[in-house]
Parts: C-alpha cells; structure tokens; sequence
C-alpha cells in the first residue's frame, strides 16, 4: 500500500461548491503540507502542519482551509471553488526528526472547477 | 527570500544520448539543501536526490548524476544512456535549515523527452 494517499484522485466541481481534498500517511511523520501543481509555474505550497495543533499558511493560502484531524490526516477545503482553481494537487509529508525537509508526495488529486 | 530556476522548460534528446538539467538557485542561508525531484506521465512526484550544501562532491546513482557547485549556486543533473523511461518533468528543490525555513522552494520544472 502506498505510504501518502490521496481522495478524491480525480474531482470535477461547479463554481461555487464547497470540495474537501482529503491526505492520509502511514510514514507516521509529524509535517505534511499541500501544493497546487500548475503548468509552468511549478509547485506552491498552500498549507503546511508541522504536528496536529499548527497550521501554517503557505504561498497561496486566499481561497482554501486546511484541518489536521490527525497526525496521519490532513485535509484541504475549498470553501467556494472557483475555475482559477484547476490544478493538480499534492499532499506531502515530512519527518520532524529529520533535520532535513525531505518531502514524499502523494499520487495527486486532479481537480476541475467548470 | 529563496530561489530556485530552472531555464530549460522543455528539453528532447534521441535515446542514449546523454542529457543535462541545468538548476541555479539563491539563498542566504549558509546551510541548505538540495533536491531533485521526477514526475512521469502517470503524475505522482517520485524523490530522486537530496544534497547538503556542505558536501559538494558529485554523486551517481547509475545512470543519473549530480554536480552541485557552490561557486555557480547550480545543482545539475545528468541522465547518461538515457531511455524511454526516463521521459518525464524533472523538478529541482531547494530548503533552508533554520526552524520555520524548511519549506522547499520548487523550481518550475524541465520537461524532458526523450525520443525512440
């Protein structure tokens, strides 16, 4: 079994709908973090979590919520998605005992807003 | 703030020709890492590499090798031999290591094709 998974893998949505892209890990590490993924810009960073009570906004954070249900569970809201808001998304996960931020990445959630 | 450019978008070379991915980045810490990362068509991103910006020595993994020079601030990598398999967009990465500095600053990626 994978060790970062992500639902839905792939969401169609109307403007104005509330979706919830849902993060779990069984690498049992402390941080995770969700990245948009668009064509030519890259990955940025949205939220991060480096243990259940801290949540941190990233590069993008305008349009999204994020909750950490658990240290295995992280999960991005878009409370009222909009087009600008297709894009490839990824959960990753970090070990807070490594003093090094090597980051794994989920498979990705494929959204579209129409 | 950090940095990290990748100016090749998109990159085609024959089968077995060998291929570099140039990455340059700016920083102002003195200890940083740096990392390569690949995506295939199927789309998940797959870890290839991290550096210590206190080891400069070049590393191979078969086919693959870094060159991290300090001195240029660029970390590039090169697929020897390439094949088929190695199609895919290549992302390169780069983290501070001061609490609240971790976060990895991606570069827009290089998509390399590579031609039966």
């Amino acid at each position: 079994d994978a060790d970062v998974t992500q639902t839905p893998r792939n969401r169609i949505t109307k403007t104005g709908k509330r979706i919830m892209l849902e993060c779990s890990q069984t690498k049992g590490h402390d941080r995770m973090y969700w990245y948009r993924q668009d064509p030519g810009l890259g990955l940025r960073l949205i939220y991060y979590s480096f243990d259940v009570k801290d949540i941190n906004k990233g590069e993008i954070s305008d349009g999204y919520s994020v909750s950490r249900q658990a240290q295995a569970k992280f999960s991005l809201s878009l409370e009222s998605a909009i087009p600008n808001q297709t894009a490839l998304y990824f959960c990753a996960t970090s070990d807070l005992g490594d003093l090094v931020d090597t980051q794994y990445f989920g498979p990705g959630t494929r959204l579209t807003v129409l | 703030a950090q940095k990290v450019t990748q100016a090749q978008t998109e990159i085609s070379v024959v089968e077995k020709e060998d291929v570099t991915l140039d990455c340059v980045y700016e920083t102002r810490d003195t200890t940083y890492y740096l990392f390569w990362y690949k995506q295939p068509p199927s789309g998940e991103l797959v870890f290839l590499i991290r550096r210590n910006s206190f080891d400069e020595q070049n590393e191979i993994s078969g086919r693959y090798s870094w060159n991290f020079q300090k001195s240029t601030s660029s970390f590039n990598f090169t697929i020897t031999a390439s094949q088929v398999v190695d199609s895919a967009v290549y992302f390169c990465a780069l983290s501070g290591t001061n609490f609240g500095n971790e976060k990895l600053t991606f570069g827009t990626g290089t998509r390399l094709t590579i031609i039966p």
